[in-house]
């Protein structure tokens, strides 16, 4: 099982919609968690970080994250064409005594005009 | 502030050679990371230097070695290029990554070296 599941995509939803975006980890020890948005060719660019059971909003984005089911999402409101990009998940846990960035492999988000 | 700062931005070299990445984090962090991103592999943790010390290290043969210098600053060199290290270098800084639920341990990534090996 890998460490970090997204869904590849892609997603498509249309202009004005909410974007849902789902990630689930396995390592109950996982204590931060993390959103990455990357446009093709471009590097990876934070979002939001999230480390507390419940959501976080800033902006357009809400991240919310429930560690009993072990997933954290990210919604996007009122979805513009600029959103289109792939999301990276990422969490921080402590293992084999030193905390270690896992990322999921992205779900690519397309937003439809 | 300024942001993560990689060079060379792009660089193409041929089988055999090898290549030194330079990358400066952002101002006043300790913490450097490197990964690499491939289209089939997505991000993929090389090693991460903290205070000039190799802190943690991911499965990469060898030929991929780092170090960290007392400005934080750091380099990775790949040795005896493959066409499969064809990708895009990725470095990251944060306040000390060795924290749990710290907003200090968040990473920022520079804008990233496109290695193409011919």
């Amino acid at each position: 099982q890998k460490e970090v599941e997204q869904n590849s995509g892609p997603l498509s939803v249309p202009e004005g919609a909410i974007a849902s975006l789902n990630c689930t980890y396995s390592d109950r020890g996982s204590q931060s968690f993390f959103w990455y948005r990357q446009y093709s060719g471009k590097s990876p660019e934070l979002i939001m970080s999230i480390y507390s059971n419940g959501d976080k909003e800033d902006g357009r984005f809400t991240a919310q994250l429930n560690k009993a089911s072990q997933y954290v999402s990210l919604l996007i409101r009122d979805s513009q064409p600029s959103d289109s990009a792939t999301y990276l998940c990422a969490v921080n846990l402590f293992t084999s005594g030193t905390y270690k960035y896992i990322f999921g492999t992205g779900t690519r988000l397309k937003v439809l005009a | 502030k300024a942001g993560v700062t990689q060079t060379p931005r792009y660089l193409i070299k041929t089988r055999g050679q090898q290549v030194t990445l330079s990358c400066s984090p952002i101002s006043g962090h300790r913490s450097v990371s490197w990964y690499q991103q491939t289209p089939g592999q997505g991000l993929q943790f090389l090693f991460e230097y903290f205070s000039e010390t190799q802190r943690n290290k991911g499965n990469f043969p060898g030929r991929f070695s780092g170090r960290q210098f007392s400005n934080s600053r750091s380099e990775m060199n790949v040795s005896t290029l493959e066409l499969g290290d064809s990708a895009l270098y990725l470095c990251a800084s944060s306040l000390d990554r060795d924290r749990g639920r710290s907003s200090g341990n968040t990473i920022y990534f520079g804008e990233g070296s496109w290695l193409t090996v011919v």
